[in-house]
């Protein structure tokens, strides 16, 4: 069964761009969940949808980051306009029923935005 | 809120060695906690978890953990490492309910030969 699949695996960027990740759960999870990591801060939680509904997006730097879920297959996160410290790997991750339940990640999309 | 701290950012140990792995936690509920490994270049996977029951729990590749309330301590063990156990480990804590993990700094294990 196919895992947790995020594209691109690789992104490089100039500031002020558009970026968009993109994220496919396991089929049958209905959470999922955006992080994002660096060496500094560690792994921070962005947002996290149950259902396809947004349920804490707290996370989220600034408005500038935006996620979308429009089916239980599919999640983005956008960074509009992207800057330098937004460089960092982004990970998505699902899982199925409760917090007792192993959540799964995807092998990140490393972004880099000079 | 719930958190976790992991004592020590990278841990060096010699092949047949004791690793330890230090994390204590904050929550004013009973906790369920977690171990993750991530290997270079790669995500997050599931070493352990403890939710209830036995406070001793065994996970993957020779790897346990004790939960001990008295102490909130939930540190990672293994008898004897190898090279192949070199990675960043990563304790998690979460609470009952459908809420998110909150995960530790990290610690990295290098492996001497």
């Amino acid at each position: 069964d196919a895992g947790v699949i995020q594209s691109p695996r690789h992104e490089v960027t100039e500031m002020g761009q558009e970026v968009t990740l993109r994220c496919k759960p396991i089929s049958g999870h209905n959470s999922l969940f955006w992080y994002r990591q660096t060496m500094m801060r560690g792994l921070e939680l962005l947002i996290y949808f149950n259902n396809n509904v947004p349920i804490d997006d707290s996370g989220m730097p600034e408005d500038r980051f935006s996620a979308k879920m429009p089916n239980a297959s599919f999640s983005t996160l956008k960074i509009q306009p992207s800057e330098p410290r937004d460089s960092a790997v982004y990970f998505c991750a699902s899982r199925q029923g409760l917090n007792t339940g192993e959540l799964f990640f995807g092998e990140g999309s490393r972004l880099t935005v000079l | 809120a719930q958190s976790v701290t992991q004592l020590g950012s990278h841990v060096s140990v010699s092949e047949g060695a004791l690793v330890l792995l230090r994390c204590n936690y904050s929550s004013s509920v009973p906790p369920y906690l977690f171990w993750y490994v991530q290997y270079p270049n790669q995500g997050l996977q599931l070493l352990l978890k403890y939710t209830t029951g036995a406070t001793l729990v065994k996970g993957i590749n020779g790897f346990e953990a004790e939960f001990k309330k008295s102490e909130t301590s939930f540190h990672l063990t293994k008898p004897s490492a190898h090279m192949s156990d070199a990675a960043e480990y990563f304790c998690a804590v979460t609470l009952a309910g459908n809420t998110p993990l909150v995960f530790g700094k990290g610690t990295r294990l290098s492996v001497i030969a």
